[in-house]
């Protein structure tokens, strides 16, 4: 079965702190991405992956960083947390390369409030 | 630039009511796909259906079924007698051949009541 799973459910920092979200799919996809959900605003991408150590910014990537060290892993960094950062965190995975046409495999969620 | 509009921000309808979900694209690409997501509660999106702009055949999944019409760039989905399991956030989708990017419409959140 096709699973994304992503580290934290919930988790909540303060302001100025580095954040960590770890994304992991055992599906042995090329394409890795990461979104925020806001109320409204529907799924927005900051930074996809389409190989290892090879990343694309979306359309808004300012105050995150990513990395893919592995295949199966796409970590989203917050450098220094904001409060404008608190969101739902959505990460997903797709096959085939440039295949646009396979639907993508979402994780849970990771809901962050930064104080 | 590739565009999602689903204009219902919120529906409610009592169970056994029909409802559809209107979701309107933008795009320049003449090959495309469109896709229909739902996010219970739980969070995850899970994958409905994926449509490509060469099929303009209507889908019908038991009750769930999706009207494609490029004439009026649309590709709406229709929910036949709702059931209180179909309450979710429903989210249409755009995928260019050439854009590694999925775009995605603001959702529409559906209630269905008892």
């Amino acid at each position: 079965d096709v699973k994304v799973t992503q580290s934290s459910r919930y988790l909540v920092k303060r302001t100025g702190e580095k954040v960590f979200l770890e994304c992991v799919q055992d599906m042995d996809h090329e394409n890795m991405f990461w979104y925020r959900q806001d109320p409204g605003l529907g799924l927005r991408l900051i930074y996809f992956s389409y190989d290892v150590k090879m990343k694309e910014k979306g359309d808004i990537p300012e105050g995150y960083s990513v990395s893919r060290e592995k295949k199966e892993r796409f970590s989203l960094i917050l450098e220094s947390a904001s409060t404008n950062q608190t969101s739902m965190y959505l990460c997903a995975s797709r096959p085939g390369g440039l295949a646009t046409y396979n639907e993508q495999f979402f994780g849970p969620g990771t809901r962050l409030t930064v104080l | 630039a590739q565009k999602v509009t689903q204009a219902q921000t919120e529906i409610s309808v009592v169970e056994k009511e029909d409802v559809t979900l209107d979701c309107v694209y933008e795009t320049r690409d003449t090959t495309y796909y469109l896709f229909w997501y739902k996010q219970p509660p739980s969070g995850e999106l899970v994958f409905l259906i994926r449509r490509n702009s060469f099929d303009e055949q209507n889908e019908i999944s038991g009750r769930y079924s999706w009207n494609f019409q490029k004439s009026t760039s649309s590709f709406n989905f229709t929910i036949t007698a709702s059931q209180v399991v179909d309450s979710a956030v429903y989210f249409c989708a755009l995928s260019e051949s050439n854009n590694n990017d999925m775009r995605f419409g603001a959702g529409t959140r559906l209630t269905v009541k008892p």
